[in-house]
């Protein structure tokens, strides 16, 4: 099957520090992922794609500055959140599309819960 | 913005079968029913998808509308581990836009024993 594992699970940083995410697909190569922000009790939101070789792609509303994609080799993207505060404290989960299959499905990692004090 | 509508949440009893309704009437010919769950503080899981013929695989079954404008996802026996928030999404399958996933708010299935 496809894994995809997310570094750290979980990480509390004090603000104005900035905190990197890792996102590895662990026996597939992935030239696209993309990230997700989840509040509590909402659904997951869609931030950006992750292309490897080239710029990410972000949503409409999701600051490129302070969300810093990198996606520099077919295996890991990450996400660093720079000079966090208490609103972006969150629930952030990454996927990666695999294209071994017809269907270019993406699957998950567990998330990492970030918090900001 | 989202194109399905679901129920915020349902009840099923341990050992009976868990129906979620799913309606997505502007569905596009080329676009895929899919399902999704995830259990509190993981990652989604995908669960099964299909286009307009009725899907079976070891999770569940989905039963999707002549019209394809709603679809039911069935967990024949639920248990209490099914307990989650299941979500439907339609999207075209495959090709650049492959695994690129917009949620709705999706349905909070418990479980009860």
């Amino acid at each position: 099957g496809a894994v995809v594992s997310q570094h750290p699970s979980w990480v509390i940083c004090k603000s104005g520090t900035s905190v990197k995410i890792e996102c590895r697909s662990l026996d597939f190569q992935a030239t696209t992922m993309f990230w997700y922000r989840q509040f509590p009790k909402q659904s997951l939101m869609l931030m950006a794609t992750s292309n490897e070789g080239s710029k990410a792609t972000y949503e409409q509303g999701v600051e490129k500055d302070k969300f810093l994609i990198n996606h520099a080799s077919l295996t890991l993207s990450t996400l660093t959140v720079t000079s966090a505060h208490p609103e972006d404290s969150s629930f952030y989960i990454c996927s990666a599309r695999d294209e071994r299959g017809a269907w270019a499905e993406a699957f998950f990692g567990q998330g990492t819960r970030l918090t900001v004090v | 913005d989202a194109k399905t509508t679901q129920p915020p949440s349902m009840d099923c009893a341990e050992g009976r079968a868990a129906n979620l309704p799913c309606n997505h009437s502007t569905i596009s010919g080329n676009e895929y029913v899919y399902w999704y769950r995830q259990i509190h503080s993981q990652g989604p899981q995908y669960i099964i998808h299909g286009l307009k013929n009725n899907e079976t695989n070891e999770m569940a079954s989905l039963i999707i509308t002549e019209d394809r404008k709603s679809s039911t996802l069935i967990l024949p026996h639920a248990t209490l581990r099914d307990t989650a928030v299941y979500y439907c999404i339609v999207r075209v399958a495959g090709g650049n836009q492959g695994g690129k996933l917009i949620f709705g708010q999706g349905t909070e299935l418990s479980v009860k024993p």
